[in-house]
């Protein structure tokens, strides 16, 4: 499985844009960027996934660099309820669905 | 409204004491999964069935065991042979399991105390 590396945390103030930085380097050609958050005492909630392109929705845009050796998640306006742990997974192929969370990125949003 | 239904929310184990954690969702989802959470760090996979009748074990199996005789449903026992059972539990499912752009639905899990 690819190897991940996310800053242990990050800080935001409400209503500004944040980056949330992932380096992937050994991610296969095959492999899905997934991102994932989770609030405390929560489950992980899904984010958003990408391939090759840049991908948005209503929550947050990926991007993803040429050689998808590393991706950010752009949270246009940070709010309070974007303060979590966020996590970035390289998601396999053949791993039938099987994601490997590591610690994260704790971002803490103030008002 | 569709999603995964963990019970219960809080759950103490005594010496010697098997347990058993409910998972179930009405997602008609085939795969479901067990993750395990220690506090301050990732997620790590228990058992995950694709199918019903059918199970594998995931990174830290031993200790535990699950069934899956319904689509909707994946129990996680934790026996008495899982020494250190405390922790955050989270069952989590998928469409087929066999897609790399497949999304995992979580619980808001099961917190698992020893007495």
């Amino acid at each position: 499985d690819a190897k991940t590396t996310q800053p242990n945390s990050m800080e935001s103030n409400e209503e500004e844009p944040v980056h949330l930085p992932c380096n992937h380097s050994t991610i296969s050609g095959t492999d899905y960027i997934h991102w994932y958050r989770q609030l405390p005492s929560q489950g992980p909630e899904y984010v958003i996934h990408g391939l090759t392109s840049n991908v948005n929705n209503r929550m947050a845009s990926l991007a993803i660099a040429e050689d998808r050796k590393s991706s950010t998640l752009i949270l246009h306006r940070a709010t309070l309820r974007d303060a979590a742990v966020y996590y970035c997974i390289p998601h396999p192929g053949a791993s039938y669905g099987k994601l490997t969370f590591g610690q994260g990125t704790i971002l803490t949003v103030h008002p | 409204d569709g999603g995964i239904t963990q019970s219960p929310k809080y759950l103490f184990r005594k010496e010697g004491q098997n347990v058993t954690l409910s998972c179930e969702q009405n997602l008609n989802h085939d795969a479901m999964y067990w993750y395990r959470q220690d506090p301050g760090q990732g997620l790590r996979l228990i058992y995950y069935s694709q199918i019903v009748n059918d199970f594998q074990k995931g990174d830290i199996a031993e200790g535990y065991s699950v069934s899956r005789e319904k689509k909707e449903s994946f129990p996680l026992t934790v026996t008495s042979a899982q020494k250190n059972p405390t922790a955050f539990y989270l069952c989590a499912s998928s469409h087929k399991g066999r897609r790399p752009n497949e999304k995992l639905f979580f619980g808001s899990g099961t917190q698992l105390s020893v007495l």
